[in-house]
C-alpha cells in the first residue's frame, strides 16, 4: 500500500515571502500522480498543481510549483509570492496510474500554512 | 457547473442511531468518491462509484456502512448504529474521468452525542 508523509505539520510565511512545504511517499510502483490540495478554514478543498510521475518537468501553476524527485521519492510544493489568501491547510496526495486496481486518492496528514501580513 | 453538493452540512446524532448523507455531483461526471475526515487528519478514501456501479470499498468501510447511487446521479452514505468513533467529516468529491482533477464537496460533519 502507498504512504503518504507531511511531515511539517505547521509553517508560516511572511507574506510576499516564498515557502517550501515537503512531501514524501512510498509506493513500489513506476507510474503514478502526485497532487497538492488546499483546503481552507471550512471552505472547500480544492486542487493545486499535479504531476505525472512519468514527465520529468516539474509541474507549475502561476505562483504554485512542485520539486519532483522521483528517486527520492520527494514531492515538494513551492509558494511563491506568498498572498493571504494562501493561508490553508495543504495536503500532498498520491493516486496510482488507472488500471493498477485502485481508484483512491491516498493523503498525507496535511501541513497547517499561516501567512504573516 | 455548481459544484459538488453535500447535504447536510452538519448532522448531530445519538450514538446508536442510524443517518444518511446526500452527495450530488457535478453533472455529467461520472466518478464519485467518498472520503472520511477526521480532526488534524487528511482525508481518508471509502469507496468509489463509477456511474451506478461501486467499484471500489475501503476496509474503512465496515458493514454498518453502506453507499449507494442509483441511476448514476447523486449518492448516498448510511451509517447504521453509529458509534463514537463515527464523528467526522464526510466528504464527496467527483471527475468526469480518471485522470480529471476530483472536485469536493464541502462535506457533512457528523457529531455523535
Amino acid at each position: 500500500a502507498q504512504t503518504v508523509t507531511q511531515s511539517q505539520p505547521e509553517m508560516s510565511v511572511q507574506e510576499a515571502e516564498t515557502v517550501t512545504l515537503s512531501c514524501t511517499y512510498d509506493t513500489s510502483e513506476s507510474d503514478y500522480y502526485l497532487f497538492w490540495y488546499k483546503q481552507p478554514p471550512s471552505r472547500q478543498m480544492i486542487l493545486v498543481i499535479r504531476q505525472e510521475a512519468y514527465k520529468q518537468q516539474n509541474a507549475t501553476e502561476n505562483r504554485f510549483s512542485v520539486n519532483f524527485q522521483k528517486a527520492a521519492k520527494s514531492f515538494s510544493l513551492k509558494i511563491s509570492d506568498s498572498q493571504l489568501g494562501d493561508a490553508a491547510m495543504y495536503f500532498c496526495a498520491y493516486r496510482s496510474q488507472e488500471g493498477a486496481g485502485s481508484y483512491q486518492l491516498t493523503f498525507g496528514k496535511g501541513t497547517k500554512l499561516s501567512v504573516i501580513p | 457547473d455548481t459544484g459538488v453538493s453535500q447535504d447536510p452540512r452538519h448532522k448531530i446524532t445519538k450514538r446508536g442511531q442510524n443517518v444518511t448523507f446526500r452527495c450530488d455531483p457535478i453533472s455529467e461526471h461520472n466518478r464519485l468518491y467518498w472520503y472520511r475526515q477526521t480532526l488534524g487528519q487528511g482525508p481518508e478514501f471509502l469507496t468509489y462509484f463509477q456511474n451506478e456501479a461501486q467499484l471500489e470499498k475501503s476496509r474503512l468501510l465496515s458493514d454498518r456502512f453502506s453507499a449507494e447511487r442509483p441511476k448514476g446521479s447523486f449518492s448516498t452514505l448510511e451509517i447504521q448504529r453509529t458509534e463514537q468513533g463515527d464523528s467526522a467529516m464526510y466528504l464527496c468529491a467527483s471527475s468526469s474521468g480518471y485522470n480529471q482533477p476530483q472536485h469536493f464537496g464541502d462535506g457533512t460533519r457528523l457529531s455523535i452525542l
